[in-house]
């Protein structure tokens, strides 16, 4: 298995703010993914953390607006820029292992966050 | 990857054995079928994968036809802990990322 953490867990921040978010992992992983769940739904990808490169993002999210950063095959941070309430949303940091028959993935405990 | 199909929600009274049904007809040969489990404030977390026929472990069994267009999610005996959302999943080898869809919010009952 994977121990992935968070930070923050929770934050409430103001129209048109950025916030970053962290994500730590126990061991070194090649996959990295980032997703949103807003309130009542189900998860979405915002995109593949590429270390070294630029991160891929899925269709509908932007590099201006999520800027994604992976130094290392430990960590990697999620900004989420010019914060609108339509933001608000769980953000969770994702790590992909092949250890069955086909990869399976865990999650972070995910990021609580309000905009106002 | 296929789509997937599930029940928005279910209702179970404790002790009852819930059976969650998924389809996904499109399902390709080398894809296999994953279902995570959801609880409230955390992230999602692996439950059980199968190919073909079943598969149990200590948490669930997982009935695939032979046809593998459907599979059947079975919770032994629930208990209000199990209440979450269950989410099915079309999985494809390789360092593709999963694409969850509606899943199913299981709600047991005292």
């Amino acid at each position: 298995s994977a121990v992935i953490s968070q930070k923050p867990s929770r934050d409430i921040c103001q129209r048109g703010t950025s916030l970053t978010i962290q994500c730590q992992v126990d061991s070194q992983v090649t996959m990295m993914f980032w997703y949103r769940q807003q309130p009542g739904q189900s998860l979405t990808l915002i995109a593949t953390a590429n270390q070294g490169s630029e991160a891929t993002y899925e269709s509908g999210f932007v590099i201006d607006k999520f800027p994604i950063s992976r130094p290392n095959l430990t960590f990697s941070t999620l900004t989420v820029s010019n914060m609108s309430p339509e933001d608000s949303s769980i953000y969770l940091c994702s790590v992909l292992r092949t250890e069955k028959m086909a990869n399976e993935q865990f999650f972070g405990p995910g990021t609580r966050l309000t905009v106002l | 990857l296929a789509k997937t199909t599930q029940p928005i929600s279910m209702d179970s009274y404790e002790g009852q054995e819930v059976n969650i049904t998924c389809s996904h007809n499109n399902i390709a040969t080398n894809d296999y079928i994953t279902w995570y489990q959801q609880f409230p404030s955390q992230g999602p977390r692996f439950i059980i994968q199968g190919y073909k026929t079943k598969v149990t472990n200590e948490v669930a069994s997982l009935f695939i036809p032979a046809d593998r267009k459907s599979s059947t999610l079975s919770l032994p005996r629930v208990s209000l802990s199990d209440t979450a959302v269950y989410y099915c999943l079309v999985v494809r080898g390789g360092n593709t990322p999963l694409v969850f869809g509606k899943g199913t919010r299981l709600s047991v009952i005292a």
